[in-house]
């Protein structure tokens, strides 16, 4: 079974830091990559950020780009999330997710988010 | 602010057809995926890549793609059915992921 599993979230202090991971099992996990996601209380689903398969491309969402960090390693099956310099707004429920862009021997060029793990909630407040 | 445009709720009667839209002009390009997420779980996704469905999803959920406008269609809307919707797709870069505000769907 595909499984994500996320962990580290918890409550800081604005301007704290915070180190974010996920756990992937029953997949190759060096040949996806991934992505986290968010969620802010109450509010939409928000991409964060993008890694490549060999970890070397990343993306960013421009509200956390420069304070957050993507990063994976493949020995270990675990992606992370470096979050610094955090912002009241950047409470939410953050997403592990998969991009996948093959399914039953066909390939598409637009990847989607398949699967989603349970969440770890991150909360910034003084 | 979002790429992706979608109306913040959209209602339907049990057992009729409902339709939600997601509007963007990074869909001229790339496919739009849809996932519905039930209060207090993670979003699953219930359409990929404009008009497929994963394995376990029922019929009635189908998608479609004319212009910058994708649309989620749920024929023959049921009970469980009820939850919030996003589209989701690239921005007009091709490198993020972008995805719309939210739909929430009630069935009466």
């Amino acid at each position: 079974e595909v499984q994500l599993v996320e962990s580290g979230g918890d409550l800081v202090q604005p301007g704290g830091s915070l180190r974010l991971s996920c756990a992937a099992s029953g997949f190759t996990f060096k040949n996806y990559e991934m992505n986290w996601v968010r969620q802010a209380p109450g509010k939409g689903l928000e991409w964060v950020s993008y890694i490549s398969g060999g970890g070397k491309i990343t993306y960013y969402a421009e509200s956390v780009k420069g304070r957050f960090t993507i990063s994976r390693d493949t020995a270990n099956n675990s992606l992370y999330l470096q979050m610094n310099s955090l912002r009241a707004e950047d409470t939410a429920v953050y997403y592990c997710v998969r991009d996948v862009d093959c399914s039953g021997g066909s390939c598409y060029p637009t990847g989607w988010f398949d699967p989603w793990g349970q969440g770890t909630l991150v909360t910034v407040s003084s | 602010s979002s790429e992706l445009t979608q109306d913040p709720a959209v209602s339907v009667a049990l057992g009729q057809t409902v339709r939600i839209t997601c509007q963007g002009d990074s869909l001229r390009t790339y496919y739009a995926n849809w996932y519905q997420q039930k209060p207090g779980q993670a979003p699953k996704v219930v359409i990929f890549a404009k008009n497929n469905r994963p394995t376990g999803i029922p019929d009635r959920f189908s998608g479609s793609s004319t212009g910058n406008t994708a649309s989620l269609t749920i024929t023959g809307a049921q009970a469980e059915d009820e939850a919030d919707y996003y589209c989701n797709s690239r921005d007009s870069s091709g490198n993020h992921r972008v995805f719309g505000g939210g739909t929430k769907l009630t069935v009466l």
